[in-house]
């Protein structure tokens, strides 16, 4: 069975940075495209970060310069470093996972909580 | 980018009816375009990946359709664990971007 769990959630102040971490159990990190989509109550998901099974990266342009997605396939973990973060980035952060034969998000771990005060 | 649009952003509904959501592209987009379900403190779903195509254990209650800007989500028969908010999502150069919701509640 695949699980994806979260961790590195918390609060910090704006310009701070958290380290957000993913573990993996049931696929390699290596196999599928892995990404980070977050999500504010009351509104819709939102595509942060993906790392694509050959390696390619991307991220959405309000996190541009300040995100930096990685794996570690060893570990079998994915990470989301975060740097000079705002009120803007509060939000659950869900790892995900998809693959180019469905190019969604098919599995979801249960969300980790980052908050940044305005 | 290419930004999504959803309507009805509520639908108010019955078991047994049938619910149709639309979800518009601000732009023409292939068929990567997919649906998800949610729940209260829950995390998305996947329900259907390219356009039409059932994510494994999905009940057949549920199909999409469309092309270019305009797809739909159709619950054949709405049942009582349909009552959920619903997201469409669409990929296309290497973004991702989900609709605002669609909710379905109770009559």
């Amino acid at each position: 069975e695949v699980e994806l769990v979260e961790s590195g959630g918390g609060l910090v102040q704006p310009g701070g940075f958290l380290r957000l971490s993913c573990a993996v159990s049931g696929i390699r990190v290596s196999d599928k495209h892995m990404n980070w989509v977050r999500q504010t109550p009351g509104k819709g998901p939102e595509w942060v970060s993906t790392i694509f099974s050959g390696g390619g990266i991307h991220y959405t342009d309000s996190v541009k310069g300040r995100f930096t997605i990685s794996r570690h396939t060893s570990q079998n973990m994915v990470y989301l470093q975060m740097n000079n973060l705002r009120p803007e980035d509060t939000a659950v952060y869900y790892c995900t996972t998809c693959d180019s034969g469905r190019l969604a998000f098919d599995l979801w771990g249960q969300g980790t909580v980052v908050t940044v005060p305005s | 980018d290419t930004q999504m649009t959803q309507s009805p952003s509520t639908v108010s509904a019955s078991v047994g009816d049938r619910v149709v959501i639309t979800c518009r592209a601000t732009q023409s987009i292939s068929n990567w375009l997919a649906w998800y379900q949610q729940k209260p403190g829950r995390a998305p779903k996947l329900l259907i990946y390219r356009t039409s195509t059932l994510q494994t254990g999905v009940p057949s209650r549920f199909s999409g359709s469309g092309s270019g800007t305009e797809f739909t989500l159709t619950i054949s028969s709405l049942q009582p664990d349909d009552f959920a908010t619903y997201y469409c999502q669409q990929y296309s150069g290497y973004v991702f971007t989900f609709g605002p919701g669609t909710k379905v509640d109770f009559k």
